[in-house]
C-alpha cells in the first residue's frame, strides 16, 4: 500500500510568519507530485504539480520543491497571511489520473 | 468556463438504499477521477475514467460503481448503503493525464 505522509498535522502562525510543510512518499513509485489548497467550505484547489527530481515552482508567495531520489517535497509560504488559512494536500500521482492523497497539514493564520 | 459541477450537493439516504451521484465536468477534460472522504480520513480514490473506460479502481467494495458517457460525465453507485458510507464525494476531472486535477464542490451523503 502506497503511503503519503504529510507533517505536521496542524500548523498555527501569526500573521506575516514564514512556514513551510513536508510531504514524504516511497521514492521509487514516484511518477508526480501534486499539491493542492483546500479552503473551508470551498473545493480543492491546484497549487503545484512536479515531476523532475530538483524541480521548483512558485506561485505567488507560495513555492515548492521536490526530492524524488529521498521521497519528500516542501511547500513554502512567504508571510502568511489570513488569508491562506486552508488545509495543504499533496498527492503521489500514478501513471495515470488516480491520486494518492496524505491527510493534510491544516494551516491556520491569525491576524 | 464553467467548473466541475457535482449534483446533487447534499443527500440523505437510509441504510440498504442505493444512491446515484453525478458528475459533470470542465468541458474538454476527458478524464474523471472520485474521490471520498470520511471523517478523520484523507481523500480515498475510488475510480477514474478516461473516453468511457474505467482505467483504475480504488480499494472499495463491489458496492461501488461508476461509469462515464460520451460525452465525459460520469456517475458513481453505492448500492446496499451502510451508516460508513456518510462521507464527501468529490468528483475532479483534468485536461491532460497527469496533469491538475479540477475538483468539483463535492455532494455530502448522510446515510441514517
Amino acid at each position: 500500500i502506497l503511503n503519503v505522509e504529510q507533517s505536521p498535522q496542524s500548523l498555527h502562525v501569526q500573521e506575516g510568519d514564514s512556514t513551510n510543510f513536508t510531504c514524504s512518499f516511497p521514492s521509487s513509485n514516484f511518477y508526480a507530485l501534486h499539491w493542492y489548497r483546500w479552503e473551508t467550505a470551498k473545493s480543492p484547489e491546484a497549487l503545484f504539480v512536479m515531476t523532475l527530481n530538483g524541480d521548483e515552482k512558485k506561485k505567488g508567495r507560495i513555492s515548492a520543491t521536490l526530492n524524488t531520489k529521498e521521497g519528500y517535497s516542501y511547500l513554502y509560504i512567504k508571510g502568511s497571511q489570513p488569508e491562506d488559512s486552508a488545509t495543504y494536500l499533496c498527492a503521489l500521482g500514478l501513471n495515470t489520473d488516480k491520486l494518492i492523497f496524505g491527510t493534510g497539514t491544516r494551516l491556520q493564520v491569525f491576524p | 468556463k464553467a467548473g466541475v459541477t457535482q449534483t446533487p450537493r447534499y443527500l440523505i439516504k437510509t441504510r440498504g438504499q442505493q444512491v446515484t451521484l453525478s458528475c459533470s465536468p470542465i468541458s474538454g477534460h476527458r478524464s474523471v477521477s472520485w474521490y471520498q472522504q470520511t471523517p478523520g480520513q484523507g481523500l480515498q480514490f475510488l475510480f477514474e475514467y478516461f473516453s468511457e473506460t474505467q482505467r483504475n479502481k480504488g480499494n472499495f467494495p463491489g458496492r461501488f460503481s461508476g461509469r462515464q458517457f460520451s460525452n465525459s460525465r460520469s456517475e458513481m453507485n453505492v448500492s446496499t448503503l451502510e451508516l460508513g458510507d456518510s462521507a464527501l464525494y468529490l468528483c475532479a476531472s483534468s485536461l491532460a493525464t497527469g496533469g491538475p486535477q479540477h475538483f468539483g464542490d463535492g455532494t455530502r451523503l448522510s446515510i441514517l
